[in-house]
């Protein structure tokens, strides 16, 4: 079974426009939720995760998500996006002793 | 500290030929995992490893053998590479010995199978 859905494959935002990039998850009461950012070339960075607490967690690079228990989402937000956030982003939850990504969402920024 | 480091960083095989996958952390790290990305399938775990001498299977084990004999290295054989092992895999770790610690990404290794 899926454990995570991210519904967009590519997603275009002008620079200094505000992103959301969705996130639903289908494991765990509560659940152990990661967003990573993957620049072309390079290995995956981490940039926030939420296990508990407060539902908003800020991340670095100016992102922020926000865990949402009763929609089983965790949507990673930037309120102005630069050109060099175009990368490919990742949403995963651990399942067990193991950690299950997302298909993952391509931004693209244009200026 | 290098981090996590791969090699090699590109390698082309003929179908059944074997090779391994060469994975070290100099972070002293438990967990460590690996992974193959597919276009539009995100990151599949392959094997991990709570620890020297413990490994596991992860979504996508068949074709792939893991050992953990130190801490520091774990080596990913591919036993009779076939065209769909084709992929680019990352190694990765983290300090705990679940996988609810960040886990650290290697540069990745991009694999093609003739």
């Amino acid at each position: 079974a899926q454990s995570v859905t991210q519904p967009d494959i590519h997603i275009t935002v002008s620079e200094g426009a505000s992103l959301e990039l969705r996130c639903n998850y289908s494991y765990g009461a509560t659940p152990y939720l990661f967003w990573y950012v993957q620049s072309p070339g390079q290995g995956l960075q981490l940039l926030l995760k939420y296990f508990s607490g407060d539902t908003l967690v800020q991340g670095i690079k100016g992102f922020e998500a926000e865990f949402k228990r009763s929609q089983s989402s965790f949507n990673l937000r930037k309120p102005s996006v630069h050109w060099s956030d175009a990368a490919e982003y990742f949403c995963a939850v651990v399942k067990g002793n193991k950690l299950v990504f997302g298909a993952g969402t391509i931004l693209r920024v244009k200026s | 500290n290098a981090g996590v480091t791969q090699t090699p960083k590109f390698q082309v095989l003929k179908t059944g030929q074997s090779m391994t996958l060469q994975c070290a952390q100099d972070m002293n790290h438990e967990y460590m995992s690996w992974y193959r990305q597919d276009p539009g399938m995100g990151l599949r775990l392959i094997h991990y490893s709570v620890g020297a001498g413990i490994t596991d299977q992860g979504e996508v084990p068949n074709g792939y053998n893991v050992s953990r004999s130190t801490t520091e290295d774990f080596p990913l054989r591919l036993l009779s590479a076939a065209p769909s092992q084709t992929s680019v895999y990352f190694c990765a770790s983290s300090y705990g010995r679940g996988s609810t610690d960040t886990q650290y990404f290697g540069p990745g290794t991009r694999l093609t199978v003739l």
